[in-house]
């Protein structure tokens, strides 16, 4: 089945670490975007890729760090910059044009700063 | 800039009543919306989008949406709810002009009471 992976499902990270959530796709699309979700506040753009070897900010992009050396796949680092990291991270991917296709998305991540 | 208000951040309904949940944008040419849904702790899948022509959109399990570009809406509609319904439910929107970054509402959470 084609879709996105997102691993790990729940991660615990002590102050000062850097973790990297992974994101892949089968789905053979160009486009690619990282979401933080914190309750009430909807989704947040960190990191958006249209293609490989490009991405761009978000808005909230402080703190994070991406690649995309293939097309599959667009990690996320959060970094030991990034003071507020507990949150639900979510990838997904763009089927189509800009402006008329769809996202398709992957379970999540859950990362929780002890 | 493109942007999707939700109005209410949740709702709640008895089983088998109407739904209704709104979303409005601000813009002066029309944008591309979507709708979309999140069951807890999982990522959000597509309810429906309008892109051009048809104003009335027909969606999975029993959604609906009008686009109405005199109100500058596009409010989510269904006859009969069911207890499976009750989720987050996301407004988001692909701006036509400028940038094409999907932009999401703050969500709206659906209670439904049997």
């Amino acid at each position: 089945d084609g879709g996105i992976t997102q691993s790990p499902k729940y991660l615990f990270r002590k102050e000062g670490q850097n973790v990297t959530l992974s994101c892949e796709q089968n789905l053979n699309h160009d486009a690619m975007y990282w979401y933080r979700q914190d309750p009430g506040q909807g989704l947040r753009l960190i990191y958006y890729s249209q293609i490989v070897n490009d991405f761009q900010k978000g808005d909230i992009a402080e703190g994070y760090s991406v690649s995309r050396e293939k097309k599959e796949s667009f990690p996320l680092t959060v970094t030991s910059a990034q003071k507020n990291p507990t949150a639900f991270y979510l990838c997904a991917s763009r089927a189509g044009g800009a402006t008329t296709g769809e996202l398709f998305f992957g379970e999540g991540s859950r990362l929780t700063v002890l | 800039a493109q942007s999707v208000t939700q109005l209410g951040s949740h709702v709640s309904v008895s089983e088998g009543a109407l739904v209704l949940l709104r979303c409005n944008y601000s813009s002066s040419v029309p944008p591309y919306l979507f709708w979309y849904v999140q069951y807890p702790n999982q990522g959000l899948q597509l309810l429906l989008k309008y892109t051009t022509g048809a104003t009335l959109v027909k969606g999975i399990n029993g959604f609906e949406a009008e686009f109405k570009k005199s109100e500058t809406s596009f409010h989510l509609t269904k006859p009969s709810a069911h207890m499976s319904d009750a989720a987050e439910y996301f407004c988001a929107s692909h701006a036509s002009g400028g940038s094409y970054i999907p932009t999401f509402g703050r969500g709206t959470s659906l209670i439904v009471h049997p």
